[in-house]
């Protein structure tokens, strides 16, 4: 399976300021994910990243509060803009194989 | 009501109890998964399931589709096993990909 590596895997941010998580895959796939998981609730999707085109976005998630960049079929990146301490999440990357879902190892944010 | 239903929220077992966790749907599926997040919180692909029984290792899942239910089971468990178990379906039709969470099972087990 496809073997992913998430930067950073945890920051503690000032409020109003933004971060960039990258994920980089080590395999070509055509679509990666974006989840947030916020403290005591299940995964939500925030949008799906394909190469080459704008990314899908979710209801309730907006690209000017979460621009993604999905520059070539094994990298990606998800910005949070303006960070609040609602922002404060684990955030995931995923990609679809054949046989499955393959997930980042998360990026632990807290927002200060 | 969500879509994806488990429980226990929390189980505490000591070291070679026999674990069951459970998952309830109610939409269609074309594919169940179980997932094991770890505290620093990434996330493992334990099975993929559209029918029948998967065993690996000291896990097995099951799946009943009529029943919209889905169990994990973990024999001789090992403290290395806690961990936060997560369920998620595939709904069924077209090229949808998007997976709904259940809310976990965080799993401890005491030596």
């Amino acid at each position: 399976s496809a073997v992913i590596s998430q930067k950073p895997s945890r920051d503690i941010c000032q409020r109003g300021t933004s971060l960039t998580i990258q994920c980089q895959v080590d395999s070509q796939v055509t679509m990666m994910f974006w989840y947030r998981q916020q403290p005591g609730q299940s995964l939500t999707l925030i949008a799906t990243a394909n190469q080459g085109s704008e990314a899908t976005y979710e209801s309730g998630f907006v690209i000017d509060k979460f621009p993604i960049s999905r520059p070539n079929l094994t990298f990606s990146t998800l910005t949070v803009s303006n960070m609040s301490p609602e922002d404060s999440s684990i955030y995931l990357c995923s990609v679809i194989e054949n046989y499955g879902y393959t997930f980042g190892s998360g990026t632990r944010l807290t927002v200060v | 009501k969500n879509e994806v239903e488990q429980s226990p929220q929390n189980l505490t077992a000591q070291e070679g109890e026999f674990i069951t966790i459970n998952c309830s749907y109610s939409v269609g599926i074309s594919a169940l998964h179980w997932l094991q997040q770890h505290p620093g919180g990434g996330i493992v692909s334990l099975f993929m399931l559209s029918s029948g029984k998967k065993k690996h290792g000291r896990l097995i899942a099951t799946i009943n589709i009529q029943e919209k239910h889905s169990s994990l089971h973990i024999t001789a468990s090992h403290p290395r096993d806690s961990a936060v178990y997560i369920c998620a379906v595939r709904s069924s039709g077209g090229s949808n990909y998007k997976l709904t969470f259940g809310k976990g099972t965080l799993l401890t087990v005491n030596p």
